[in-house]
């Protein structure tokens, strides 16, 4: 069964452009999650979708958003580029039916300069 | 709100001998669930082991094993008979067990050496 997978894996953008990053889910998961990774923050929750509809939120300000088909593949949109929204976003799927375990993705490299 | 307190930022072992890696939670919910992941150099993230709160009995899996104390709200991850493949961040994580929740909440991370 394939994993989770993430495109693009390497971005570069300049600040004050927006950027829309992809993840399919393992085939059968409906739970798709979104963690923001940096060196001086650590791994911080966006967001999750489920049956298309957010169910969870961070604390991120609103120019970070999502959603998610119905083949359970989800994006996540960044606008309006910050110096500090350079991460790895990771994608995590799961089944969503109480055994909790999430799967990652390889990431997408965002640097913004 | 829920912390996560790996209190190792790094650690280093030699190749076949055992290590034990920390963690601290802070919570005031009954029903949770608690992982660690291991993300290797470059390389994407990896569910290593899941403990249940409710469960008494110690998570195993091969060589990784957990100690979960409860009470004292420790839980720290034992690698037996370590590989250079273990070389990796590893991440404590918490969840709230409550359906509908998804959101993981991560400590800082141990990054472990094995030296050949």
């Amino acid at each position: 069964k394939a994993g989770v997978t993430q495109t693009p894996r390497y971005l570069i953008k300049t600040r004050g452009q927006q950027v829309t990053l992809s993840c399919s889910p393992i085939s059968g998961h409906r739970s798709v999650s979104w963690y923001q990774q940096t060196p001086g923050q650590g791994l911080q929750f966006l967001f999750e979708y489920f049956s298309e509809t957010q169910r969870n939120k961070g604390n991120f300000p609103g120019r970070f958003s999502g959603r998610q088909f119905s083949n359970s593949r989800s994006e996540m949109n960044v606008s309006t580029l910050e110096l500090g929204d350079s991460a790895l976003y990771l994608c995590a799927s799961s089944f969503s039916t109480g055994n909790y375990e999430q799967y990652f993705g390889p990431g997408t490299r965002l640097t913004v300069t | 709100a829920q912390t996560v307190t790996q209190s190792q930022p790094e650690m280093s072992v030699q190749e076949a001998e055992t290590v034990t890696l920390s963690c601290t939670y802070d919570t005031s919910e009954s029903n949770y669930y608690l992982f660690w992941y291991k993300q290797p150099p470059s390389r994407q993230m990896i569910l290593v082991i899941r403990q249940e709160a409710y469960k008494q009995q110690n998570a195993t899996e091969n060589r990784f094993s957990v100690n979960f104390q409860k009470a004292a709200k420790s839980f720290s991850l034992k690698i037996s008979d370590s590989q250079l493949g273990d070389t990796a961040m590893y991440f404590c994580a918490f969840l709230r067990a409550n359906f509908g929740n998804e959101k993981l909440t991560f400590g800082t991370g141990t990054r472990l050496t094995i030296i050949p």
